[in-house]
């Protein structure tokens, strides 16, 4: 079947520390991979997104690299800020059915 | 445009009682899914709407069915409410080929 598996948390780093979010996947077709943030009492927005193996998704300083041989997209961030505090999703889509598999999610606290 | 929006924002049920959720997708989008993210989980996808028809279901009961309209708004419903049903419903619309956007969300209590 389809499913994501992403590190468990809390997460908790102090300002301008280096971030990773390990997440796995199995799938039975070829997905696109995802990453989404979610801040306290919002819904989901897209952090950023990779189509097919070895392309790199990127956004507000966070990357993440779509690698087929380890099904993996690991999330990595260089400098976290206080403001990267939020709950991180790992998910993959399916193309052609556009349904989404959310991993359970990895909360982040940056301290000052 | 206002993206997709839902209401209402918060809603408190009690056991046994039903609930409507609404959707509004944002601006040229024809495809409208739902998901229930319980507290401390990802968001685990309910149905999924295309043309005013199911096209797609996760593993949930015949107690939540859905509804989408000729203008692509659609509607949750859940009947006989269960504490368990308490969640944050999220809505998320897209089109052929593009991205699906996600709405604030319906934050359910059922007490």
């Amino acid at each position: 079947g389809n499913s994501v598996t992403q590190m468990e948390g809390p997460v908790t780093l102090s300002e301008e520390a280096f971030l990773t979010i390990n997440c796995t996947y199995t799938a039975t077709g070829y997905p696109s991979l995802f990453w989404y943030v979610q801040y306290p009492g919002e819904g989901l927005q897209l952090l950023l997104k990779a189509t097919k193996a070895d392309d790199k998704g990127s956004n507000k300083g966070f990357e993440a690299t779509y690698r087929k041989e380890t099904t993996s997209f690991h999330l990595e961030k260089g400098s976290v800020q206080v403001s990267d505090s939020a709950v991180y999703f790992c998910a993959l889509m399916i193309y052609n059915f556009n349904k989404f598999y959310f991993g359970s999610g990895t909360k982040l606290n940056v301290k000052p | 445009d206002a993206g997709v929006t839902q209401s209402p924002t918060h809603l408190i049920k009690t056991r046994g009682q039903q609930v409507t959720l609404r959707c509004s997708p944002k601006s040229g989008h024809d495809t409208v899914s739902w998901y229930q993210q319980a507290l401390g989980q990802g968001p685990q996808f309910i149905f999924q709407y295309y043309e005013e028809e199911e096209r797609q279901r996760g593993n949930f009961p015949d107690r939540f069915s859905g509804h989408q309209f000729p203008n692509y708004s659609s509607e949750l419903n859940v009947n006989a409410l269960l504490l368990g049903d308490s969640a944050l419903y999220l809505c998320a619309s897209s089109s052929v080929m593009n991205e699906q956007y996600f709405g604030p969300g319906t934050r359910l209590t059922v007490t």
